[in-house]
């Protein structure tokens, strides 16, 4: 099976404008939660996604949303952006929703805000 | 809101040596998983403990989730340079209505010294 895919892989973006990055999870996966890593703050949970219903939502500002297709694909969202959003975005998919369960991640966008 | 707290943050050891890395929750866990990310990776699923007081063995990794599933270690026998990488647990709170999401640990850098 074909891993987890995440596109663009690098982005550079300015201050105030919008970026959409875009997630194929393995197939036959139906859940795709979406993260944030920094060196300061780590690995940060942003939402899940199963069966283009948002399941889970971490503690981030409006400014970040996401959506799910019925295809599974997702994408996430973040608008007028700031520079502390410069970071790796790492999405996950997984067979099933809820608590359990193996992740699998993807290589993550790595996007720099100016 | 839920924290995951991991300890140390980094750890430098002689090749051969024991390495050991320390998760405690400040909620009760409906359960824990490990993942490995290698410099320049992306992290890896290592493995889920459930159970109250579940011991897990992995080769040369052993994995315990403590009785009041707060709290778990990793420990790695007799390290070997394939060994570095950073190591994250990620904890979940069963919330009744649905899971939340996986938070993570800041995760602690393996430095291996041949």
């Amino acid at each position: 099976k074909a891993g987890v895919t995440q596109t663009p892989r690098y982005l550079i973006k300015t201050r105030g404008q919008q970026v959409t990055l875009s997630c194929s999870p393995i197939s036959g996966h139906r859940s795709v939660s979406w993260y944030q890593q920094t060196p300061g703050q780590g690995l940060q949970f942003l939402f899940e996604y199963f069966s283009e219903t948002q399941r889970n939502k971490g503690n981030f500002p409006g400014r970040f949303s996401g959506r799910q297709f019925s295809n599974s694909r997702s994408e996430m969202n973040v608008s007028t952006l700031e520079l502390g959003d410069s970071a790796l975005y790492l999405c996950a998919s997984k067979a099933g929703t809820g608590a359990f369960g193996e992740q699998y991640f993807g290589p993550g966008t790595r996007l720099t805000v100016t | 809101g839920q924290q995951v707290m991991q300890i140390p943050q980094y750890q430098h050891v002689q090749e051969g040596e024991d390495f050991t890395t320390y998760c405690n929750s400040s909620t009760t866990l409906s359960n824990i998983q490990w993942y490995k990310q290698r410099p320049g990776g992306h992290p890896v699923f290592l493995i889920q403990l459930v159970k109250s007081g579940e011991v897990k063995k992995q080769k040369r990794l052993t994995f315990q989730f403590g009785e009041a599933k707060k709290n778990s270690s990793l420990h790695i026998t007799a390290t070997q340079t394939t060994d570095v990488g950073t190591y994250f647990c990620a904890g979940s709170m069963y919330s009744g209505g649905g899971a939340d999401g996986l938070t993570f640990g800041k995760g602690t850098h393996l430095i291996i010294q041949p």
